[in-house]
């Protein structure tokens, strides 16, 4: 099963709202990142947060990370029409000598204009 | 910086035939590679990981056989779908890390290849 999972699965909002994704994840993690991706392309790295942080502010970008809960969420403050995109979580899971990633299922986002 | 370029961006192939793809870290070494598959509306599933000059380290319920991974160069790794069939449609996605091993989640995507197998 997906170790990450976001929600809600698709959020639709006005440009200019915030908007706010959620990520829960299963096992104990070192890191967990969020990435955007616009249709059909590839990734684009939004933040990182250490298991040991508990918010990271990135431009109009908020995480917050709560271990306790295994959970994560994005707030997107001002949104903007070119916001519309995916967005997943991802989380670190050890798996021998090498780093691995598990994405969640993420989240639609559309801002309307 | 930490550019990671896949070619090519799409490719139709016909069913039987293998296909290439090629992931290349421009502006930076990259020691570890991982390659991603995406079903459309879906999430990333990682395929497996490379590290350059050694074999790849494939996951469960990847055929290793059928999905040839090379990295034989510090910026250049690739990834051959052999005797490919429809349900290898997919979009591959490559991701390429300065880092080895366990240091590896600094990770710079590729823009992605979307195969179709008619």
């Amino acid at each position: 099963s997906q170790q990450g999972e976001e929600d809600p699965q698709a959020l639709s909002i006005q440009e200019g709202e915030n908007a706010t994704m959620n990520c829960s994840y299963k096992t104990s993690i070192n890191n967990l990142q969020w990435y955007r991706q616009n249709s059909g392309r590839g990734l684009v790295h939004l933040i990182l947060i250490r298991s040991n942080e508990r918010e990271k502010h990135s431009g109009r970008l908020r995480v917050t990370l709560d271990t306790s809960k295994k959970s994560s969420s994005l707030l997107i403050t001002a949104s903007r029409a070119a916001d519309t995109a995916s967005y997943f979580c991802a989380t670190d899971a050890s798996g021998g000598s090498n780093y691995k990633l598990t994405f969640g299922k993420g989240t639609l986002l559309t801002v309307n204009p | 910086g930490a550019v990671v370029s896949q070619h090519p961006s799409w490719v139709i192939c016909k069913s039987g035939t293998s296909v290439k793809i090629e992931c290349r870290s421009l502006d930076f070494q990259a020691t570890t590679m991982f390659w991603y598959r995406q079903f459309p509306k879906q999430s990333l599933m990682l395929m497996a990981t490379s590290n350059e000059g050694s074999k790849a380290t494939y996951e469960q319920g990847v055929e290793k056989d059928k999905f040839l991974i090379n990295h034989a160069s510090l910026t250049l790794s690739t990834l051959t779908v052999t005797s490919a069939h429809p349900e290898d449609s997919s979009f591959y996605i490559c991701s390429a890390s300065p880092l080895p091993g366990q240091s590896a989640y600094e990770q710079y995507f590729g823009p992605g290849t979307r195969l179709t197998v008619t």
